[in-house]
């Protein structure tokens, strides 16, 4: 089974900001490779879909890249709205999630 | 728009079953394979189930294969996971999602508002 490490754990930054948070696979995912946001008590939603492909409706200040084992999603802006916790998740051979990064308001 | 409503969760005691169900609308739900995915309290996002879009293939997460059943009934548009042999490690949301595509590999791009499982004595 692929393993998903996602780092930081928590991200403290102000609106405005950039967020820059990580995904590490313990081996190649290809680029099946999505990212998801969730608040609370809300249930996740798509943001990124292979690797860098914005999902419907998803501001372009929410961007996806890596390859093979590391990728990145990256948040150029923060908006007040943006402050939530992200998974990332692999969707080929094995459909693992990562543990999740919180980031939160400075 | 796609609505996926689960339901079915409830408080059940250790060993117990229960049927979670999720009703999908806005899509041609034969089109797409369709997932469970687990939250227990505080925690992150665990994989459960998936099903491909005729239900001729299924999967499901170590954690739970033996006791987690998921299905489709494509003439009523609806989703189901039947649980057996509940222990405390399966409190959690239960959130049904749709897939992507209708096979492999797909990720999932709605999901529903989730349902409260809750094992214990």
């Amino acid at each position: 089974e692929i393993m998903l490490t996602q780092s930081p754990g928590t991200l403290s930054l102000s609106p405005g900001e950039r967020a820059t948070l990580s995904c590490r696979a313990s081996q190649s995912v290809n680029s099946y490779l999505a990212w998801y946001q969730q608040k609370p008590g809300q249930a996740p939603r798509l943001l990124i879909y292979d690797t860098s492909s914005r999902a419907t409706g998803i501001p372009d200040r929410f961007s996806g890249s890596g390859s093979g084992t590391d990728f990145t999603l990256t948040i150029s802006r923060l908006e007040p709205e943006d402050f939530a916790v992200y998974f990332c998740q692999h969707y080929g051979r094995s459909r693992t999630f990562g543990q999740g990064t919180k980031v939160e308001m400075k | 728009e796609v609505q996926l409503l689960a339901s079915g969760g409830n408080l059940v005691q250790p060993g117990g079953s229960l049927r979670l169900s999720c009703a999908a609308s806005g899509f041609t739900f034969s089109s797409y394979a369709m997932g469970w995915v687990r939250q227990a309290p505080g925690k992150g996002l665990e994989w459960v189930s998936a099903i491909t879009g005729g239900g001729g293939d299924t999967y499901h997460a170590d954690s739970v294969k033996g006791r987690f059943t998921i299905s489709r009934d494509n003439s009523r548009d609806t989703l189901y996971l039947q649980m057996s042999s509940l222990g405390a490690e399966d409190t959690a949301v239960y959130f049904c999602a749709k897939g992507s595509s209708v096979s492999r590999p797909y990720f999932f791009d709605w999901w529903g508002q989730g349902t409260l499982v809750t094992v214990s004595s």
